[in-house]
C-alpha cells in the first residue's frame, strides 16, 4: 500500500493569500510530482525531483514553486493565490529505475475566492 | 512530442464487458500503464505491461498490447458498478524520465 500523504485535502482561500501545499511520502522514493487536474479532466504535470536539491518544471506553465530538501517532502507555494489557480493538485511519488510505477497521493481540492 | 490517446467516455451495463482503447506514439515506451481514478481521489495503479508483451491478465483484467500499432487496450470482464471511475493509460520512454498520461476514458456503468 502506498504511503504518500497529502495536506490539506480540502482548502478554500482568498484571492492574493500565500498558501503551501503539502506532500509526503515514506517510501524512500526519489521521484516525486506535482500534477494539475481540474475536476474529472486530464493530469497536467507542473513539477517535478529527481531527488533532494532538484526540481524541474512540468509541460504546465504553473506560478507555483515547489522545494525538495528532504527526501520525503516536496511541498508546492503559490505566493499570491487567484481564481485561476482553483483546481486539484495531486501529488505521486515513484522508486526510480526501469518501471516506474507512480503513487499518487488523494490530492488537495484549492478553491481561491 | 509523446502524445496518449484515449477515447473520453464508455457506458456499458453491469455485467457485460468493458474495453478501453488507448493510442500512443512514442515507439520507445518501455512500459505502459493503466490507471484508476475514483472520484475525489488520487489515481491508483491497476496494471502494468512491459513493451515486449502481448498480453498480460489479471484476474478480471486483461491488458492487450499491439506494438506495431502503437495500441493498448484495458478489458474488464463481468464489469461492476464499482467499476465506474476514470481510467487514464500512461506509457514511459525508454528514458524513464516522466510518463505521459491520456486524458482520462470516464466509464460509467449502468445496474
Amino acid at each position: 500500500e502506498a504511503d504518500i500523504y497529502q495536506t490539506p485535502r480540502y482548502l478554500v482561500i482568498g484571492t492574493g493569500k500565500k498558501i503551501t501545499l503539502e506532500c509526503s511520502q515514506t517510501m524512500g522514493h526519489d521521484k516525486m510530482y506535482w500534477y494539475q487536474q481540474d475536476p474529472g479532466m486530464e493530469l497536467h504535470l507542473i513539477h517535478y525531483s529527481y531527488g533532494v536539491n532538484s526540481t524541474e518544471k512540468g509541460d504546465l506553465s504553473s506560478e507555483s514553486t515547489v522545494s525538495r530538501i528532504r527526501t520525503e517532502h516536496f511541498p508546492l507555494t503559490l505566493e499570491s493565490a487567484r481564481p485561476s489557480h482553483t483546481s486539484q493538485y495531486l501529488c505521486a511519488s515513484s522508486e526510480g529505475g526501469t518501471q516506474e510505477t507512480q503513487y499518487f497521493g488523494p490530492g488537495t481540492r484549492l478553491l481561491v475566492l | 512530442g509523446e502524445d496518449v490517446e484515449q477515447s473520453l467516455f464508455l457506458s456499458v451495463r453491469e455485467g457485460d464487458s468493458s474495453v478501453i482503447n488507448c493510442t500512443y506514439t512514442d515507439s520507445s515506451s518501455t512500459y505502459l500503464y493503466w490507471y484508476k481514478q475514483e472520484p475525489g481521489a488520487g489515481l491508483q495503479l491497476l496494471t502494468y505491461i512491459f513493451s515486449n508483451m502481448d498480453m498480460k491478465q489479471d484476474q478480471r483484467l486483461t491488458v492487450l498490447l499491439n506494438k506495431k500499432d502503437k495500441h493498448l487496450s484495458l478489458r474488464i470482464a463481468d464489469t461492476q458498478t464499482g467499476d465506474s471511475a476514470i481510467y487514464f493509460c500512461a506509457e514511459m520512454n525508454t528514458g524513464g524520465f516522466k510518463t505521459i498520461f491520456g486524458a482520462g476514458t470516464r466509464l460509467f456503468v449502468k445496474a
